[in-house]
């Protein structure tokens, strides 16, 4: 069955390290999307793509990166991590049904950062 | 700016006790609106799509229901099993697709 993982599913890192969370989706959906939920704010917008070598800045892209080489994958680094990015990651791609994009999430990486 | 509020936070039931959580929406122009579940621990799990006001769709026990300014997910006879996160999102006609999500409604249901 098409699906959409997520690896790690846990991370334990330190400030100022470089950490690459990776997201594969099965489904050769176009768009795909990183967002990060928290306690009290729901789940918030990362960064997106709408396909190969397409990137756009979410709600909340500071301190964040993503590239898209291929379909597959969207993966999301922390550039210097910082104890404000400890957080639940969720990767989701997503399909034209019925005149709506419906998307589709992955289990979620949870990231500590010490 | 689109905005979703969801009520209540949290809810407790007994099992067997329906009841109803609500989404209420402030968007230009609705192009749709979603409900999601998530587990503990787990990925929000997609429930239904909801396109025009007066439009209604079952699954199980649970039942979404849509109007102008909010929507409705009715929870009949529920069992334990239901207990999860409920997410609602909506999505703005004209512009991109990005959805706003509501911050959810916890539910626990005891036996």
């Amino acid at each position: 069955d098409a699906e959409i993982t997520q690896s790690p599913r846990h991370k334990i890192t330190e400030t100022g390290r470089q950490v690459t969370l990776a997201c594969h989706q099965t489904w050769n959906h176009n768009n795909m999307f990183w967002y990060r939920q928290d306690l009290g704010h729901g789940l918030r917008l990362i960064h997106y793509s709408y396909g190969v070598h397409d990137t756009n800045k979410g709600e909340v892209s500071d301190g964040y990166s993503v590239s898209r080489s291929n379909t597959e994958d969207l993966p999301l680094t922390l550039e210097s991590a910082a104890s404000s990015q400890t957080s639940v990651y969720f990767c989701a791609s997503s399909e034209f049904i019925g005149g709506t994009e419906t998307q589709y999430f992955g289990p979620g990486t949870r990231l500590l950062v010490l | 700016e689109d905005q979703v509020t969801q009520s209540p936070e949290a809810l407790r039931l007994q099992e067997g006790e329906s009841s109803s959580l609500n989404c209420s929406y402030t968007v230009s122009g609705l192009r749709g609106l979603f409900w999601y579940r998530q587990d503990p621990g787990k990925g929000p799990e997609f429930l239904f799509t909801l396109y025009s006001a007066g439009e209604e769709k079952e699954k199980e026990r649970l039942k979404a229901t849509l109007t102008k300014k909010e929507s409705f997910l009715h929870i009949t006879a529920p069992k334990p099993e239901d207990s999860a996160t409920y997410l609602c999102a909506v999505q703005a006609s004209g512009g991109s697709y990005i959805p706003t999500f509501g911050r959810g409604t916890s539910l626990i249901v005891h036996p």
